[in-house]
């Protein structure tokens, strides 16, 4: 299993509609997640971090599944602003002294349509 | 809020030369990255330091180098450019314990013609 993988997309959702992201993980040790919103030629911008079970921001809940090494983020409501590139982080795997090295996945595309 | 700064936007670099890319955080943190971002890819790291002065190899260090003289300020180095450099260079830092993320700055995109 690669260390992170996700579905590349794209989601093409209409207004107000409730989308899901998976993502894997090969870490078992891995304790922290985060999830990360990157738009088109833009920086990639930190949107939830992971740590327990989930984790909920208004629209947004992440939720960590540690049996099945997988993690996901659901948006409810979507709005044409959440149009972006969704990326799942995990620490990198056997960084030693490196501890803050983070892999991040190659993302999943998100359009939604009017 | 974190602030990561990025010396350019754009640069255009001939084939050859030495291109210093710069980076600078106010947040005191530790740890600094440089990564290269191209369609398909993904980001992959270069190089990352966690501490003044120290500095390891990332998944794709050839052709670059880094220097972190002061805590705030993490340079990269691409010794003699070549056209498989041109990408979108981010910059990252990350303290405050390992359940905080890292913080990009804006990017630089490096074209080498």
């Amino acid at each position: 299993r690669k260390e992170v993988e996700q579905d590349p997309g794209p989601f093409n959702v209409p207004e107000g509609a409730t989308v899901a992201f998976n993502c894997t993980y090969s870490n078992s040790a891995s304790q922290s997640f985060f999830w990360y919103r990157q738009d088109c030629r833009k920086e990639p911008k930190l949107l939830m971090s992971v740590y327990s079970s989930g984790n909920e921001d208004g629209r947004f809940t992440a939720q960590l599944n540690r049996a099945s090494q997988y993690i996901s983020l659901l948006i409810r409501d979507s709005k044409l602003s959440d149009s972006a590139t969704y990326l799942c982080v995990v620490p990198a795997r056997g960084s030693g002294a490196g501890s803050y090295q983070l892999t991040f996945g190659k993302g999943t595309k998100l359009s939604v349509i009017p | 809020d974190v602030k990561v700064t990025q010396s350019s936007r754009y640069l255009v670099k001939r084939t050859g030369e030495k291109v210093f890319l710069e980076c600078v955080q106010d947040m005191d943190h530790e740890n600094m990255f440089w990564y290269r971002q191209d369609p398909g890819l993904g980001l992959r790291l270069i190089y990352f330091s966690y501490d003044v002065k120290m500095k390891e190899k990332g998944d794709i260090p050839e052709g670059y180098s880094v220097s972190r003289e002061k805590k705030e300020r993490f340079s990269l180095i691409l010794e003699s450019a070549s056209t498989n450099q041109t990408s979108m260079y981010l910059c990252a830092s990350r303290g405050g314990g390992p359940l905080t993320g890292q913080y990009f700055g804006p990017g630089t995109r490096l074209t080498v013609t």
